[in-house]
């Protein structure tokens, strides 16, 4: 399984735009990137999940370049609620559902 | 949709005894993963049932075990609980399809204390 390596917090004020980039410089062809967002005493919960270039929905953007050694989690004008843990997960899913966290990012938005 | 399901939501055991978790998983859904999630040791991974069989498991001692019934509810079950087990468990299920990287819905945890 392809490690990954986030920073491990990172601040932020409401209304502003935040980059989560993760690394993962051993990922394999047949991986996905996913992004979970979890809040303190609950389950994480699936933001976005992608191959490469630029997904986006309603809450997310995820640009992966073509090496896709690396990603960027991008959430738009954060509010206080988006103050939550943010993991990063590679794999392929092939094996079935085995999600290795790793550390994940602490973000804190400020009012 | 109902989303997953487990209880109990608070559990306080005394050292030695055993304890049974339960996860009802979200209608349709046949994968089932259990997570142990400490302050010291992050979110890792226990075990993964589908249909009623355990796919993977990781690495965690004879104690944990767990199993799946017909109708993809889920148990895990801890013998001889040390501490060090008190942990948040969390239950997660998929539509799990061979060849894709499906999304897990987590459940909001069972938070174990061993006194």
């Amino acid at each position: 399984l392809a490690k990954t390596t986030q920073p491990i917090s990172m601040d932020s004020y409401e209304g502003q735009e935040v980059n989560i980039t993760c690394s993962h410089n051993n990922i394999a062809t047949n991986d996905y990137i996913t992004w979970y967002q979890q809040f303190p005493s609950q389950g994480p919960r699936f933001i976005i999940q992608g191959y490469k270039t630029k997904v986006t929905n309603e809450v997310a953007s995820l640009f992966i370049p073509a090496d896709r050694k690396s990603s960027t989690l991008s959430l738009p004008r954060v509010s206080l609620s988006d103050t939550a843990v943010y993991y990063c997960l590679v794999g392929d899913g092939a094996a079935g559902n085995k999600l290795t966290f790793g550390g994940g990012t602490r973000v804190l938005v400020k009012p | 949709k109902a989303g997953v399901t487990q209880t109990p939501r608070y559990l306080i055991k005394t050292r030695g005894q055993q304890v049974t978790l339960s996860c009802s998983p979200i209608s349709g859904h046949r994968s089932v993963s259990w997570y142990q999630q400490t302050p010291g040791q992050g979110l890792q991974f226990l075990f993964e049932y589908f249909s009623e069989t355990q796919r993977n498991k990781g690495n965690f001692p004879g104690r944990f075990s767990g199993r799946q019934f017909s109708n993809s509810r889920s148990e895990m079950n801890v013998s001889t609980l040390e501490l060090g087990d008190s942990a948040l468990y969390l239950c997660a299920s998929s539509f799990w399809t061979a060849g894709m990287n499906t999304e897990a819905f987590f459940g909001q945890g069972t938070r174990l204390t061993v006194v």
